[in-house]
């Protein structure tokens, strides 16, 4: 099916490990993001790719880095995780300037002990 | 920048009885609003959205929502909700400049009791 594909749907690590998060769309999308989501906070944007070959920091960047590893893939990396990293990760896309077209993945539930 | 407000954290309703979602938004330019559903363990789900034109907008499973420029407000409304609507909803707000990203608001737990 189209879409976003995240992966993996969840995931431990302890304080200090590195990990990635991978997402993938399969709908030519040209804009891509990362939100964690937290209770009482909604979703809040970590960074975003808004084409090929360009990332942006958003809200809430520190501890997190990015790859736009080509059109399809946005990829997401802890390098030293955190308690505070505890969250659900979603990533998104977009098709093209207006604002319509987003569409969601499935989440990641990271869990830092 | 934007934000977005959403008034009430949690609405408990009864099944059948209608519900009203407040939620309120600032921003410097004109904006596109959306409203999301996310049900346990799942991801977010579009409801409906504004762009432009008719301010009264309707959206999946009976829900819909008026945008009001003068009180910058965008609540969604549904005349008789079903337990199946127990779900957060999340309010969000685009500008159509670069990058078009979502701003969200903190989100409303609907509980829906029969």
């Amino acid at each position: 099916n189209a879409g976003v594909t995240q992966t993996p749907k969840f995931q431990v690590l302890k304080t200090g490990q590195s990990m990635t998060l991978q997402c993938a769309q399969d709908m030519n999308h040209n804009s891509m993001y990362w939100y964690r989501q937290d209770p009482g906070m909604g979703l809040r944007l970590i960074y975003y790719s808004a084409s090929e070959g360009t990332t942006d920091k958003g809200e809430v960047p520190n501890g997190y880095n990015v790859s736009r590893l080509n059109k399809r893939e946005f990829s997401l990396r802890l390098e030293s995780a955190a308690p505070s990293q505890t969250s659900v990760y979603f990533c998104a896309s977009r098709a093209q300037q207006g604002a319509s077209g987003y569409t969601f993945g499935s989440g990641t539930r990271l869990t830092v002990v | 920048a934007q934000s977005v407000t959403q008034l009430d954290s949690q609405v408990p309703v009864f099944e059948e009885a209608p519900v009203e979602l407040r939620c309120n938004y600032s921003s410097s330019v004109s904006v596109y609003l959306f409203w999301y559903v996310q049900y346990p363990n799942q991801g977010l789900q579009l409801l409906l959205k504004y762009l432009s034109g008719s301010t009264l907008v309707k959206g999946i499973n009976g829900f819909e929502a008026e945008f009001n420029k003068s009180q910058t407000s965008f609540h969604l409304r549904k005349p008789s909700v079903h337990i199946s609507d127990t779900a957060e909803y999340f309010c969000a707000v685009s500008t159509g400049n670069a990058g078009n990203m979502l701003t969200f608001g903190g989100g409303t737990r609907l509980m829906v009791k029969p």
